[in-house]
């Protein structure tokens, strides 16, 4: 079973601050995906990672894989109450050349913009 | 564009009673999937399918049964419902591929007593 470990669980900031959010595996991937959860609503996909190295930006949002694909990081610049909600990564694995869709979820990082 | 519809919003259940989430896309997806989101354990994969007639299982499918009959739904079946269960679930859809973005239903909030 591949596990994703996300940390930290837990993050209050005030807005302006930096933040990052961590997921780490034992297990190597074929692809790492971050998501976004709002209250009451089901996750919405932020970015895919797909390559060792590669390092994606999104507005103040960095994300990068690590070069053995088994761990991603998401960075937040200048943080805003906007950002607010859950965030979660999930991996993809092949398995004879497709993941059938299945993803394996970290914990989550429930972060908290203060204004 | 409706998406992924997911169909009760919430439901309260009794120990031992059985019911059906539905679930329904509309964009020709062959994966569909369901997990449950329990807090801090984020989703966890329960049955899987990669086209009609075509279902596995996940990391946590015990008590919940699935089937698959058209491209469009895949209901979710809860056997005898116990407390354990009391979770939030969701569906969600993705095109064949190797690497695909997953769409999510805005879930249901099971509770058992």
């Amino acid at each position: 079973t591949q596990l994703l470990e996300q940390s930290p669980q837990f993050l209050s900031i005030q807005e302006g601050e930096n933040l990052t959010v961590y997921c780490n595996s034992s297990s190597v991937f074929s692809s790492l995906q971050w998501y976004r959860q709002e209250p009451g609503e089901g996750p919405v996909l932020l970015v895919t990672v797909v390559t060792g190295g590669e390092v994606k930006k999104l507005k103040r949002l960095t994300f990068q894989f690590g070069d053995a694909r088994k761990d991603s990081s998401l960075h937040i610049t200048a943080a805003q109450p906007g950002d607010t909600g859950l965030y979660l990564c999930a991996g993809q694995a092949n398995a004879g050349g497709t993941s059938y869709g299945k993803l394996t979820f970290g914990q989550g990082t429930i972060l908290t913009v203060h204004p | 564009n409706a998406g992924v519809t997911q169909t009760p919003k919430f439901q309260v259940l009794k120990t031992g009673q059985s019911m059906t989430l539905q679930c329904a896309q509309d964009m020709n997806h062959e994966y569909m999937s369901w997990y449950r989101q329990d807090p801090g354990m984020g989703l966890r994969l329960i049955h899987y399918s990669v086209g009609a007639g075509i279902t596995d299982q996940g990391e946590v499918p015990n008590g919940y049964n699935v089937s698959r009959s058209t491209t469009e739904d895949f209901p979710l079946r809860l056997l005898s419902a116990a407390p354990s269960q009391t979770s939030v679930y969701f569906c969600a859809s993705s095109y064949k591929g190797g690497v695909t973005e997953a769409f999510f239903g805005q879930g249901t909030r099971l509770t058992v007593v």
